[in-house]
């Protein structure tokens, strides 16, 4: 089957300061597995943060990066620079091409950023 | 505002009830769809509804009845509720099935007493 695993269930950084939630990935139906970061803020619902289709490509958006690698079957997410803005729960998900719906998701990870 | 509107926000139920979550999206999208998270796992994939017609069901309790009664509605029934189905339950929709960039409600927490 298919798993994410985001290994810290909440994070708290202060602003300004770097930032990286870990996300490993196994899929052993998917040859080539697209990788998403979706973003929840308090009270609204799941939205795309990035996405990369391709391994080896890094993705970004809003100050947030992340590289798929192949090799360790990652997709980090890392920010330079956190604003309190930030805080929000952050979800790694693989899903396939063609049939994208069906994504598989980690856990979340909750990010507090202190002022 | 929201272009994916979930009610209630929150819900509580009794064992042995039945609840309806109403899902209405405002995207034009044809694709719609449930995924559930209980507490401390992930979001998982109940089912798929293209142009109003079910696509994929990997839901195995036939409690979780889906209803699309417009284009942009796919309301969820539930059953002869359990505690274990206390769970946030999100909505979320596509433009077509193929599309993997999905848009999700903002949720409904159901809590089963």
């Amino acid at each position: 089957g298919d798993s994410v695993t985001q290994t810290e269930g909440q994070v708290t950084v202060s602003e300004s300061k770097s930032l990286i939630i870990n996300c490993t990935y196994s899929t052993t139906s998917i040859a080539y597995p697209n990788l998403f970061w979706y973003v929840r803020y308090p009270g609204e619902g799941l939205q795309l943060l990035l996405k990369v289709i391709t391994a080896g490509q890094k993705g970004s958006s809003r100050g947030f990066e992340a590289t798929y690698n192949k090799e360790t079957t990652s997709f980090h997410l890392q920010k330079a620079s956190v604003q309190e803005s930030d805080s929000a729960v952050y979800y790694c998900a693989l899903g396939e091409g063609n049939m994208g719906y069906k994504l598989t998701f980690g856990t979340g990870t909750s990010l507090l950023v202190d002022p | 505002d929201p272009k994916i509107i979930q009610k209630p926000k929150y819900l509580v139920a009794v064992t042995g009830s039945e609840k309806i979550l109403i899902c209405e999206q405002y995207l034009g999208h044809n694709a719609m769809y449930w995924y559930r998270q209980s507490a401390k796992k992930p979001l998982e994939f109940m089912f798929s509804y293209s142009y109003q017609k079910l696509m994929d069901n990997q839901t195995a309790s036939s409690r979780f009845q889906p209803q699309s009664s417009k284009k942009n509605h796919l309301d969820l029934q539930i059953t002869a509720l359990k505690p274990d189905d206390s769970a946030t339950y999100f909505c979320a929709s596509s433009q077509t099935t193929s599309q993997n960039t999905l848009y999700f409600g903002a949720g409904t927490r159901l809590s089963v007493l």
